[in-house]
């Protein structure tokens, strides 16, 4: 069973800022079967990022995903005020499982 | 434009068992998988388990004695029974399309267990 950690727990930064979340595979994640979500309060969570790198319909450029094997990586280049949310990775490739989420909150 | 939505009972009895079921619309639901995940209140997501059109199942390891995930595709509808239920098994449950990456959602349904 792979476990996902995403560090940091929580990141605070200012609108404009960039963000730089990462996501830690205990195993090898298999042909990169990552995806990223944002929630936000009382939401359910958004689909930002499938394949590692590959965004979803309808969803900014500033969003990106990179990574491979056991580290990913979600980068917002430029915070706008509607991104401060949890963001959640998971991997699919095999069992499924998510990670514990990195909250990014206004500094 | 595909929609999910999610009902049951909002309250369960602990030792009881959970059922909802989730309906879909704007799609065929012999076109994909169908998935479970719960959220317990200010924690994280929980994958619980997929079905597809096919009957097959997926269930998380650490839920699979108490789980079961079926369909009825005349209703279009899957459901999801959950067994011998504790305070633990409170959560928000959302079911979803897809058995990997999620881009439909359910708006989630909250279950709580207590006496």
């Amino acid at each position: 069973e792979i476990v996902l950690t995403q560090s940091p727990g929580t990141l605070s930064l200012s609108p404009g800022e960039r963000a730089t979340l990462s996501c830690r595979a205990s195993q090898s994640v298999s042909s990169g079967y990552l995806a990223w979500y944002q929630q936000k309060p009382g939401q359910a969570p958004r689909l930002l990022i499938y394949s590692a790198s590959s965004r979803a319909t309808g969803i900014p450029d500033r969003f990106s995903g990179s990574g491979s094997g056991t580290d990913f990586t979600l980068t917002i280049s430029r915070l706008e005020p509607e991104d401060f949310a949890v963001y959640y990775c998971q991997q699919y490739g095999g069992s499924v499982a998510f990670g514990g989420g990195t909250k990014v909150e206004i500094k | 434009q595909v929609q999910l939505q999610e009902s049951g009972p909002g309250l369960v009895k602990p030792s009881e068992t959970l059922s909802l079921i989730c309906t879909v619309s704007g799609d065929s639901i012999t076109s994909s998988f169908w998935t479970w995940i719960r959220q317990p209140p200010g924690k994280g997501l929980e994958w619980i388990g997929s079905i597809y059109h096919s009957g097959n199942t997926n269930y998380n390891p650490s839920l699979k004695s108490r789980v079961t995930i079926s369909l009825d595709t005349s209703k279009s509808q899957f459901s999801l029974n959950l067994r011998s239920v504790t305070a633990a098994d409170t959560a928000v449950y959302y079911c979803a399309k897809g058995s990997g990456w999620h881009y439909y959602w359910g708006q989630g349904t909250l279950v709580t267990v207590s006496s």
